[in-house]
C-alpha cells in the first residue's frame, strides 16, 4: 500500500522568488517511483518532474528541482524564479512497478506581482 | 500526438440517469485508468487496464460504478444509476509499459449529477 501526504494545503510566492513544496510518502515497494505533477485552471494534469527512488540524484527539469530524501520518505518540489504561469495545484504522486499512482491532496500555489 | 481525449467535457444529467464517459488513449499506450477527483477525497483511482484487459478495479466504489475497454484506442466509465455524490471530475490516463511510466491525462469530464 502506498499513502502521499502533502501538509501544505496552500504556499504563496512572489514572482521571481523560489518555493518549497513539500511532499512526504509511505510505500512497501523496493522499487518506485515518484512524480509531480500541476493542475492549472485548466484542470489538465500535466507533468512536471519525475525521480526513481533507485536515483541518488536529485532529478531537475530547467526552473524545477527535487529534493528527495529517501531515508527520510521525503520527496520536495522546488520552482526556481517563480512565474505567474506557475500559478496551480501541485500533485505529488508514488507508484511502483505495478504502474497505478497514488496521489497527494494537493498544494495550491499562488503567484504575486 | 493528439493527446488523450475524453467526452464529453461537461455533462450534466439528473439522478436515476445512466452516464456514459468516453476515453481515447494515446497510441501505442498499454496501460489505461480512470481517476476521480473530488475536493473531500482528491484523485482516486478507480481501475486500470493493461492491453485491455482490468487488472484492478477495487477503487470501484459501487457496482452502479462499470469500465469497459473494447480494444486498445477506447474506454468507457459508465454509471448507473447515478447519485448526486458521484458529481466529480473524472480523468482517464494512458502510460506506455511499466515502472510505473508518467501518466498522460486527458483534459477530465465534470460530471455534476442533480
Amino acid at each position: 500500500a502506498q499513502t502521499v501526504t502533502q501538509s501544505q494545503p496552500e504556499m504563496s510566492v512572489q514572482e521571481a522568488e523560489t518555493v518549497t513544496l513539500s511532499c512526504t510518502y509511505d510505500t512497501s515497494e523496493s522499487d518506485y517511483y515518484l512524480f509531480w505533477y500541476k493542475q492549472p485552471p485548466s484542470r489538465q494534469m500535466i507533468l512536471v518532474i519525475r525521480q526513481e527512488a533507485y536515483k541518488q540524484q536529485n532529478a531537475t527539469e530547467n526552473r524545477f528541482s527535487v529534493n528527495f530524501q529517501k531515508a527520510a520518505k521525503s520527496f520536495s518540489l522546488k520552482i526556481s524564479d517563480s512565474q505567474l504561469g506557475d500559478a496551480a495545484m501541485y500533485f505529488c504522486a508514488s507508484g511502483g512497478t505495478a504502474s497505478k499512482l497514488t496521489f497527494g491532496t494537493g498544494t495550491r500555489l499562488q503567484v504575486t506581482l | 500526438d493528439a493527446g488523450v481525449i475524453q467526452s464529453p467535457r461537461h455533462e450534466v444529467t439528473e439522478m436515476g440517469q445512466e452516464v456514459t464517459l468516453r476515453c481515447k488513449p494515446i497510441s501505442g499506450h498499454d496501460y489505461l485508468f480512470w481517476y476521480r477527483q473530488t475536493m473531500m477525497r482528491g484523485l482516486e483511482l478507480l481501475i486500470y487496464f493493461n492491453n485491455n484487459v482490468p487488472i484492478d478495479d477495487s477503487g470501484m466504489p459501487e457496482d452502479r460504478f462499470s469500465a469497459k475497454m473494447p480494444n486498445a484506442s477506447f474506454s468507457t466509465l459508465k454509471i448507473q444509476p447515478s447519485e448526486p455524490r458521484d458529481s466529480a471530475v473524472y480523468f482517464c490516463a494512458s502510460s506506455l509499459g511499466q515502472g510505473p511510466s508518467p501518466l498522460h491525462f486527458g483534459n477530465g469530464t465534470r460530471l455534476t449529477v442533480t
